[in-house]
């Protein structure tokens, strides 16, 4: 099984700050990585796919990075609609996605 | 529109039966891969499995082999999750969601919230 590990767990961050979060597969996926926003109640929501390439409609202050093992999710600018946990998942071998990593204002 | 509509929410007792759906519309349902997911009480996402519906080739995660039964029925565009008996620990929110064109899963249904309590 491949395993996914995201850091932090929890960020703080305020409106405007510059944000990034880390995810580390067990071994290498290639740039198999997708990132997800999941607000309260409601169902997951695809940002970013094969690693850097943004889903379409999804603002331009997201941008992804990385291959292998190593990979980041980046937003730029947070904006208010911006606080939410995110996700990564391999979908290298079979599907795993990270443990999350919820982004709260601070 | 690419649109996946999940059945209701379920209380159901343990040892009980269920079979939830998931409906597409939209798109061409048997020519994407349909993946389930969980959810427990506020826990991140598990993946439990993928079914291709035109075959319903089907692979689960070595987490939930044995425990779930996913299947589709092409010609209503549904793909189904069912329990034989449920658990307690069963308790969650289960979505279903499409592995798009890029790989990922681009388009997930509402959630269906299975609540199991004696």
């Amino acid at each position: 099984d491949i395993q996914m590990t995201q850091s932090p767990s929890t960020l703080s961050a305020s409106v405007g700050d510059r944000v990034t979060i880390t995810c580390r597969a067990s071994q290498s996926i290639s740039t198999w990585l997708a990132w997800y926003q999941q607000k309260p109640g409601k169902a997951p929501k695809l940002l970013i796919y094969k690693a850097s390439s943004l889903e379409s409609g999804v603002p331009s202050r997201f941008s992804g990075s990385g291959s292998g093992t190593e990979f980041t999710l980046t937003i730029s600018s947070l904006q208010p609609d911006d606080f939410a946990t995110y996700y990564c998942q391999q979908y290298n071998t079979l599907y795993t996605f990270g443990q999350g990593t919820k982004l709260e204002i601070k | 529109e690419v649109q996946l509509v999940q059945s209701g929410a379920e209380v159901k007792k343990p040892g009980e039966s269920l079979k939830i759906s998931c409906k597409g519309s939209g798109y061409s349902f048997t020519k994407y891969w349909i993946a389930w997911v969980r959810q427990m009480p506020g826990k991140g996402l598990e993946w439990m499995g993928i079914i291709y519906p035109d075959d319903s080739n089907t692979r689960y995660s070595p987490s939930f082999q044995g425990q779930v039964t996913i299947s589709a029925d092409k010609s209503i565009n549904t793909a189904y999750l069912q329990w034989s008996s449920l658990k307690a620990s069963d308790t969650a929110i289960y979505y279903c969601a499409r592995q798009g064109g890029v790989g990922a899963f681009d388009s997930w249904g509402q959630g269906t919230l299975v609540t199991v309590s004696s």
